[in-house]
């Protein structure tokens, strides 16, 4: 099984909600990203988690706030956002020091 | 500084035509990376290249990675429309001690029937 499933699929939020988006991977991966990528861009890294610490926070504002609860599940806690914040969000795990990095099919974000 | 350079940017061709991604890159990894994008959709892997001299081929696509060169090369054979997409190359790079991909910008392929 080689996936990523994300959910929800799409989200649409106004500045004063909280949200979580939440991804999933069950191929034993013990690295796993959260990115941000905008129209026409490649994606962004904002955070990995490295045997459920994280590891990398790649300045990203507190309105968002990452959370590892195990191994197989990665969450993106969203509060008090702005509508530059909507974007595409992918979820992605892979093997320790990488070799293949693997993506689920992201949530389409839009800030009202 | 670590760069990945794709070119080019956008290419419109006609189907049935070759023609040649260009991925060139500033760090000294010998794994690289190159992803497929649909509008509105995630990224899937293309290829995985792993030392010098990979060649890998799928269908009417094959990437193939010079290090000593720093440059990979994604070529498109006889083109058809449903290769149209968004394509991006990536390289490891380690930042901080923490391993992480660097990207290219991509390049947004349209094939015209």
């Amino acid at each position: 099984d080689t996936e990523v499933t994300q959910t929800p699929k799409h989200l649409v939020m106004g500045m004063t909600n909280k949200k979580s988006l939440k991804c999933e991977q069950h191929m034993g991966h013990r690295a796993m990203y959260w990115y941000k990528q905008k129209a026409k861009k490649p994606p962004e890294l904002m955070f990995v988690y490295s045997y459920e610490k994280l590891s990398i926070n790649e300045s990203v504002p507190s309105r968002f706030s990452p959370e590892c609860p195990n191994s197989s599940l990665l969450n993106l806690h969203l509060h008090a956002l702005q509508p530059e914040d909507s974007a595409l969000y992918l979820c992605a795990s892979s093997q320790e020091g990488g070799l293949q990095t693997y993506f689920g099919p992201g949530t389409r974000l839009t800030v009202t | 500084e670590l760069k990945v350079e794709q070119n080019p940017l956008f290419l419109s061709m006609q189907e049935g035509k070759n023609y040649t991604i260009y991925c060139n890159y500033s760090t000294t990894s010998d794994r690289l990376y190159w992803y497929r994008q649909d509008p509105g959709k995630s990224l899937e892997s293309l290829f995985v290249l792993l030392s010098n001299g990979a060649v890998k081929q799928e269908g009417r696509l094959m990437a193939s990675l010079d290090t000593k060169a720093r440059l990979s090369t994604l070529h498109i054979t006889a083109a058809v429309h449903d290769l149209s997409a968004t394509y991006f190359c990536a390289v490891d790079g380690v930042i901080d001690s923490n391993y992480q991909l660097i990207w290219g910008a991509g390049t947004k392929l349209i094939i015209k029937p």
